[in-house]
């Protein structure tokens, strides 16, 4: 099946530095890409996602690209802030009626004051 | 106001015993979906009801079991909990063709 990468596994920043976390994926079918936050034992929360037919999205001070011929979408989060500390997961899913959502390893981000 | 929703929240059981999960949604959504968490890991999908059908992973042990009596209820039953099985159960549901949301989860404990 379908494989996701994500990298880096755990990212230290200083806050109001910018973070960005990448995932690279095989399968070129796959066509919708979101990315998840999820805080201690807390659910995983959409923060943003994007769709194979835009190369870029934001929302504030953060933004999604994706590069669908070299296969690999990024978060870019800016100006980070001690709240951004959380784990967060990039997906990606092929529409087969369903949203069947293939998940990275996850990023462990924390934010220092 | 909120969407997805699971009880108990924290759910201790013993070893072997039956116990069920259970999620709600509010959103009318027709598809909706349970996984596995467990500490540091990727969530893990075991099955999820289109409408009506249902959809097991391949690698889904037989030992969970899932029923939606209706739209807007969806239970996940293990029979036979064992020590491996203590996770965090994460509810999620979407339309066709959107944004899975997800429930804030049962942790479960198995002594």
């Amino acid at each position: 099946g379908e494989n996701v990468e994500q990298h880096p596994s755990t990212l230290s920043v200083q806050e109001g530095d910018s973070a960005v976390i990448k995932c690279t994926y095989s399968d070129s079918a796959s066509n919708y890409f979101p990315w998840y936050k999820q805080e201690l034992g807390k659910r995983p929360q959409l923060i943003i996602d994007i769709r194979s037919n835009v190369g870029e999205k934001k929302d504030q001070r953060i933004a999604v690209t994706l590069n669908k011929t070299a296969k690999h979408f990024s978060l870019h989060i800016t100006e980070t802030q001690p709240e951004d500390s959380a784990v967060y997961f990039c997906a990606l899913s092929m529409n087969t009626g369903f949203q069947k959502l293939v998940f990275g390893t996850g990023t462990r981000l924390l934010v220092s004051p | 106001d909120a969407m997805v929703i699971q009880n108990p929240r924290y759910q201790v059981t013993q070893f072997g015993k039956p116990v069920t999960l259970s999620c709600s949604q509010t959103l009318n959504h027709n598809v909706m979906y349970w996984y596995q968490q467990k500490s540091s890991q990727a969530p893990k999908l075991l099955f999820h009801y289109y409408d009506k059908d249902f959809n097991n992973e391949a690698d889904t042990p037989d030992n969970f079991q899932s029923r939606r009596p209706n739209t807007s209820f969806c239970f996940l039953d293990i029979r036979s909990p064992g020590l491996g099985d203590a996770a965090m159960y994460l509810c999620a549901t979407s339309t066709s063709l959107e944004t899975q949301y997800f429930g804030p989860g049962t942790r479960l404990l198995v002594l």
